[in-house]
């Protein structure tokens, strides 16, 4: 499984834009990228998963470059709600050991 | 309601005693597998069931043991419980059949070992 490189720590202001990059640079052709978000003492929470190119859903959108040794998560107008803890995943879809690095907390101040 | 249930939510024990927290899902999910989580070090999976009957290792299995006897149930099994296995514990489940590898997560146990 690929092993992933995010930001320890992040801040941030009410409305602003937030993008947390994940470097992985043994990513192998069938892996995928996934996002999670935590809250705390709460279980992880689907974000957003993509392959290549730039994909975007009601809550988030991620960019791919064409190597896809990194991605970017970016997490438009962000409110105060959005503190949490965020997990870059990548392995393949179905059936992987998935491994959880430490994420990165971010913290959106008012 | 879609959901991943786990009992209990809190539990102390002691030493030796042995335990089990339940693991249920409700949809129809083929894959389940068992996160611990500790401070500082992220969530490392213990193990995981592609289905029923079939299990695997995760990262840190030491000390547990799990079984999937029934699709919906996937309790983690703690026969001698020490002190290094206080955490919040994770159970979460998703669908082979889904386009993506959205795994749903319970609300977690938080267990003591004294």
């Amino acid at each position: 499984l690929a092993k992933t490189t995010q930001p320890i720590s992040m801040d941030s202001y009410e409305g602003q834009e937030v993008n947390i990059t994940c470097s992985h640079n043994n990513i192998a052709t069938n892996d995928y990228i996934t996002w999670y978000q935590q809250f705390p003492s709460q279980g992880p929470r689907f974000i957003i998963q993509g392959y290549k190119t730039k994909v975007t859903n009601e809550v988030a959108s991620l960019f791919i470059p064409a190597d896809r040794k990194s991605s970017t998560l970016s997490l438009p107008r962000v409110s105060l709600s959005d503190t949490a803890v965020y997990y870059c995943l990548v392995g393949v879809i179905y059936g992987q050991n998935f491994v959880f690095g430490p994420g990165t907390r971010l913290s959106v101040l008012p | 309601e879609a959901q991943v249930t786990q009992n209990p939510r809190y539990l102390i024990t002691v030493t030796g005693k042995k335990l089990t927290v339940t693991c249920s899902q409700n949809m129809n999910h083929e894959y389940m597998s068992w996160y611990r989580q500790d401070p500082g070090l992220g969530l490392r999976q213990i193990y995981y069931s592609m289905n029923v009957e079939v299990t695997d290792k995760g990262d840190v299995p030491e000390g547990y043991k799990v079984s999937r006897k029934e699709k919906r149930n996937f309790p983690l099994i703690l026969e001698s419980p020490s002190p290094n296995q206080t955490s919040l514990y994770f159970c979460a489940s998703s669908n082979s059949g889904s386009v993506y590898n959205e795994q749903f997560f319970g609300p977690g146990t938080r267990l003591t070992v004294l």
